[in-house]
């Protein structure tokens, strides 16, 4: 079955702090990886595409990683700020005749002053 | 830049009413597609559409039904709202010429049926 699972659940961190989240997936073929990030009552809104060659891809003081081999990835934020506040999410896609999309339920992020 | 635009904000229904979603987008994405987005799991797809004339199921389609006669408007509709359709909505659209294409978001419509 085609899963997308995220760890934490939710993380609180200070202001200024770096902080990782995880994201593990089951999803097959793989055909590619993102993350997003969703601030509270919004749209979410796309950080970063990552598709099987490439292993690291940045968005400013984001960095997120993917191990094909074990199906992780990892979202890197360097020197949190206070409009990091959000959700994250992964979502990966599996090529299956079209394209199939599965959504991680996402990592709720707290930065506090 | 307008993106992908979706009314109302906010709706409250009674079990059994109707209603309609609406969703615009103004980049000429082919794909367009409904989301809904319930508390402790992701977003699970209800229909989608990969061109004007053409929609098809997603993950969790009953109970509501689409049409797309423009590039532009996908609008979802509610046939019978049930309180397991409370929820918050999205409509997305993307390019359909790979898998690496960014999907934008609209801002969400918050829908309680009581």
């Amino acid at each position: 079955k085609n899963q997308v699972e995220q760890s934490p659940q939710s993380l609180i961190i200070l202001e200024g702090k770096n902080c990782t989240l995880q994201c593990n997936y089951t999803v097959s073929p793989f055909s590619n990886l993102r993350w997003y990030k969703q601030d509270t009552g919004r749209g979410p809104v796309s950080l970063t595409i990552m598709t099987f060659s490439e292993n690291t891809k940045s968005n400013g003081r984001y960095t997120a990683t993917l191990d094909a081999d074990t199906k992780q990835s990892s979202l890197h934020i360097t020197a949190s700020q206070l409009s990091d506040s959000a959700s994250y999410i992964c979502v990966v896609s599996a090529r299956t005749g079209g394209f199939k999309t599965i959504f991680g339920a996402g990592t709720r992020l707290f930065v506090k002053a | 830049n307008a993106g992908v635009t979706q009314t109302p904000k906010f709706q409250v229904l009674k079990t059994g009413q109707s209603m309609t979603l609406q969703c615009a987008q103004d980049m000429n994405h082919e794909y367009m597609s409904w989301y809904r987005q319930d508390p402790g799991m992701g977003l699970r797809l209800i229909h989608y559409s990969v061109g004007a004339g053409i929609t098809d199921q997603g993950e969790v389609p009953n109970g509501y039904n689409v049409s797309r006669s423009t590039t532009e408007d996908f609008p979802l509709r509610l046939l019978s709202a049930a309180p397991s359709q409370t929820s918050v909505y999205f409509c997305a659209s993307s390019y359909y010429r790979g898998p690496a294409d960014t999907i934008y978001f609209g801002e969400g419509s918050w829908l309680t049926v009581v």
